[in-house]
């Protein structure tokens, strides 16, 4: 089935730096997402993003499908933006499912 | 967005009892809901897919006989933990698509399950 990997696994920023996170995946995609998972486990959606760029405030996120992989961009990191980020995709093979990533941990320390 | 909603959010019980967990989506139909779990500091897991009106879908290694899920309407499934015992304690989050096809998915707010 198709692998998806996240890097980096952990990350430490100092509040108000930016970041940028990776997500690979083995195989071609018609569907992928981005989520925060906050510290009491809920997942919220940050993108819905198979291809393209789209920004929302201080996050952005590109996808290049013909590469396989996107990228989440965090500028002027705040606290609260800790917890884990993890990007889910959905393989056209049929399987009618979302595979989760490895997921990147990030701390903003204040 | 689609808005999915779990409960309970925590539930403790004894080993060999069994847990029922609800999965809604509350402003649209969800013919295809999804039941992951989640280990600490680990990833999310797919368990298994759970179609309206027929038998869920389970993947590898994930006991059906342990793991019920029944999706009896088009807003509600249930995942129902069969004699408990306490390496089935996890963090489990139910899933759907949201409407308009895109695609899109959404979380319910998870359900940590400790079996003592």
């Amino acid at each position: 089935g198709i692998q998806v990997e996240q890097s980096p696994p952990d990350l430490i920023l100092q509040e108000g730096a930016n970041s940028t996170l990776r997500c690979n995946f083995s195989d071609s995609v018609n569907n992928l997402q981005w989520f925060h998972q906050n510290p009491w486990g809920q997942l919220i959606n940050l993108f819905y993003i198979p291809s393209g760029t789209k920004q929302n405030g201080r996050l952005s996120a590109t996808t290049v499908a013909t590469e396989r992989y996107s990228l989440l961009y965090i500028s002027s990191s705040q606290t609260t933006d800790s917890g884990v980020y993890f990007c889910a995709v959905k393989s056209p093979s049929g399987t009618y499912k979302y595979i989760f990533g490895t997921g990147t941990r990030l701390k903003v320390l204040a | 967005g689609a808005v999915v909603s779990q409960h309970p959010s925590w539930v403790i019980c004894k080993s060999g009892t069994s847990v029922k967990i609800e999965c809604r989506s509350l402003d649209f139909q969800a013919t295809t809901m999804f039941w992951y779990r989640q280990f600490p500091k680990q990833s999310l897991m797919l368990m298994a897919t759970s179609n309206e009106g027929s038998k869920a879908t389970y993947e590898q290694g994930v006991e059906k006989d342990k793991f019920l899920i029944n999706h009896a309407s088009l807003t509600l499934s249930t995942l129902t933990v069969t004699s408990a015992h306490p390496e089935d304690s996890s963090f489990y989050i139910c899933s759907a698509e949201g409407t308009a096809n895109t695609g899109e998915l959404f979380f319910g707010e998870g359900s940590r399950l400790t079996v003592l």
